[in-house]
């Protein structure tokens, strides 16, 4: 079964930091490029970042509002890919996907979401 | 930064007429538009790709039009199923970005 399982949300206070890790299964993961989405209680979809495949170059590219404070890589090995979020605000408060490109320009597969909660 | 905008925030059919969504790019994004459906509780759905190709799995009643700035999604015969909210995306290439509408909530009349 092609599936994406998030995990690693919860709750974090301002400033904190907190690591998302997602597991795919049913894809060759090695050749996928993945991006992170988020959405905020009640509000609509944004594009966080992503990574490309190796063979694409492994490069990332974040949405400038969480440039500097996430960074996106992958474990090929285990079919993972992690989203380390630091200085973390409450304005990052979200559900936050895992996501499968089926072509560079759509995302195809998405993962449950995993709820980050930022508050003191 | 490209801007999506879709109208109407809400839409109000009955069940078996049709639907038509419409999204807006403030420049032209050619046919790299996608659009998604999202019901309560759930992660997104891809439907359409490049415009107007529907994506795998996804009825027939379901259609994409448009290019350059102006697309529409058009659903035919409304179903129970497909009351939910409706996202258009769009990607631009440099700097690499994606950027969503913020959305279309069809609601049963």
């Amino acid at each position: 079964e092609v599936q994406l399982v998030e995990s690693g949300g919860g709750l974090v206070k301002p400033g904190g930091s907190l690591r998302l890790s997602c597991a795919a299964s049913g894809i060759t993961f090695s050749s996928a490029w993945m991006s992170w989405v988020r959405q905020a209680p009640g509000k609509g979809l944004e594009w966080v970042g992503r990574i490309l495949s190796k063979a694409g170059g492994g490069t990332t590219d974040y949405a400038a509002p969480v440039k500097g404070r996430f960074t996106i890589s992958r474990d090929d090995s285990q079919n993972m890919v992690f989203l380390q979020m630091n200085s973390l605000g409450t304005e990052d408060t979200a559900v936050y996907y895992c996501i499968t490109h089926g072509t560079e320009t759509t995302f195809d597969l998405w993962g449950q979401g995993n709820m980050v909660t930022v508050s003191s | 930064e490209i801007v999506m905008t879709q109208s109407p925030a809400t839409l109000s059919v009955s069940p078996g007429e049709r639907a038509t969504l419409s999204c807006r790019a403030s420049q032209s994004v050619g046919s790299n538009l996608a659009w998604y459906q999202q019901k309560p509780g759930q992660a997104p759905r891809l439907l359409i790709s490049g415009a107007s190709t529907r994506a795998t799995g996804i009825p027939a009643r379901f259609s994409g039009s448009g290019s350059g700035t102006d697309f529409t999604l058009t659903i035919s015969s409304l179903q129970s199923e497909d009351f939910a909210v409706y996202y258009c995306q769009q990607y631009n290439n440099w700097p690499p970005m994606y950027t969503f509408g913020q959305g279309t909530k069809l609601e049963i009349k």
